[in-house]
């Protein structure tokens, strides 16, 4: 099974800052990794598939991207509303595996 | 618009059964993979099944293997998981999803309570 190993579990930053969460996965994924985020009470929301690609209708300051197995997860001004949890997710036909989360604060 | 509603969810003793639906709409649901989520309280997103588009192949997370059966119906646009031997950690509020990689699409999920 393909494990993914998620960093940091949780951060803290201001309006405008960068802020970047790490993924790696035990063994190659295909790039079949997908970017979600959650806020309380709510189910998850698809942000990043495949790796890099923006789904529709979410901000560009969300961005992706891969090398090998290590996959990073961007926002590029950290905005009020983003306060929530990431997740990244692989997936392939047999099975997904979820990270563990990032638990963002917006200061 | 593409909803999914799932419902079903409840209490139950360890040791016993349990069945979740979830009725699709706002697309061919016969084309998609679908998927079960769930989020047990307070913790992260756990994989716990997924069904071909046709119901000819299943696969499911360890964890609830030889417990779990996901099945479909699509003359009625509905995701099943039967859900027998029920644990304690078991324990979670369940989704369905759409597809089986990128999940663009989730219903409101269905609380399952395993207590005695």
């Amino acid at each position: 099974d393909i494990q993914m190993t998620q960093s940091p579990s949780s951060l803290s930053a201001s309006v405008g800052d960068r802020v970047t969460i790490t993924c790696q996965a035990s063994r190659d994924s295909s790039n079949h990794l997908n970017w979600y985020q959650q806020k309380p009470g709510k189910a998850p929301k698809l942000l990043i598939y495949d790796g890099s690609t923006l789904d529709a209708g979410v901000p560009s300051r969300f961005s992706g991207s891969a090398s090998g197995t290590h996959f990073t997860f961007t926002i590029s001004s950290l905005q009020p509303e983003d306060g929530a949890t990431y997740y990244c997710q692989q997936s392939n036909n047999v099975r997904q595996t979820f990270g563990q989360g990032t638990k963002v604060e917006v200061k | 618009e593409v909803q999914l509603v799932e419902s079903g969810g409840g209490l139950v003793q360890p040791g016993g059964s349990l069945r979740l639906s979830c009725v699709a709409s706002g697309f061919t649901f016969n084309t998609y993979w679908m998927s079960w989520v769930r989020q047990a309280p307070g913790k992260g997103l756990e994989w716990v099944a997924h069904i071909k588009y046709d119901g000819n192949e299943a696969f499911y997370v360890d964890s609830v293997k030889g417990r779990f059966t996901i099945s479909r119906d699509n003359a009625k646009n509905s995701l099943y998981v039967q859900m027998n031997s029920l644990r304690v950690e078991d324990t979670a509020l369940y989704y369905c999803a759409r597809g089986h990689w990128g999940l663009k699409y989730w219903g409101q999920g269905s609380l399952v309570t395993v207590s005695s």
